[in-house]
């Protein structure tokens, strides 16, 4: 049982916009910066957001990123096959000192 | 270009201790104003946070794992390090560090990953 909620999977056409939550508490997403992660199949997680909604150099702007209270949101538009990724939140939490992620949501382009 | 790599033992026995060592090139640990964590994905799981070190040495470990974990950092190899003792088969898992802001804004980059088999 992840400290942050998120959708197993979710999916969508090419093309389309896909959003993927991200629900916490005042603990951790309320009073910290979210971070969101790529892992393509067999590969190392890549920073997609830092900051809630700030991208690092390289990273399309087809993603974003926003919070609001204690729940996060990355979407992502223009869907394309090379999307099809796991992806997670994570943040600190205050109660815990320390760090936490999501379970991680599973995207299929259909 | 900063590069994480992540070296050590791929097997280890039940109840002992293991040891990963991650290398970074492109920065330097001890002039760094960044942490220097360790994260775990089990087979088929999801990312664990285990731990963050500054350069220097301050550290903060997941509640769960705290009294099995240090985490370590050597300025003189520009490295940081991994121990975790009394390891099980719920250990397994691929290992990665990576570099990141405070004790967990973000993680960026991260190592290839490291997997590690806890059996006899």
């Amino acid at each position: 049982q992840s400290v942050l909620t998120q959708p197993p999977s979710v999916s969508a056409a090419p093309g389309q916009k896909v959003t993927i939550s991200c629900s916490g508490s005042t603990s951790n997403i309320g009073n910290h910066y979210v971070s969101w992660y790529q892992q393509l199949p067999g590969t190392a997680p890549k920073l997609l957001i830092y900051d809630n909604n700030n991208r690092p150099s390289g990273i399309p702007d087809r993603f974003s990123g926003s919070k609001s209270g204690t729940s996060a949101t990355l979407g992502i538009t223009g869907l394309q096959t090379g999307d099809e990724a796991d992806y997670y939140c994570g943040t600190w939490d205050s109660s815990l000192r320390a760090g936490v992620f999501g379970g991680g949501t599973e995207l299929t382009v259909l | 270009q900063l590069q994480l790599q992540e070296s050590g033992p791929g097997l280890v026995n039940p109840s002992e201790t293991l040891s990963l060592t991650c290398t970074v090139s492109g920065d330097s640990i001890s002039s760094s104003i960044y942490y220097w964590g360790w994260i775990r994905q089990s087979p088929g799981k999801g990312l664990e946070w285990i731990g963050t070190v500054s350069h220097s040495g301050t550290t903060y470990y997941y509640p769960s794992l705290k009294s099995r974990v240090t985490i370590s950092v050597d300025t003189s190899k520009n490295q940081f390090s991994l121990k975790l003792t009394s390891v099980t088969a719920a250990d397994t898992a691929v290992y990665y560090c990576a570099r990141g802001r405070l004790q967990f804004d973000w993680f960026d980059p991260w190592g290839q990953g490291t997997l590690v088999s806890v059996s006899s």
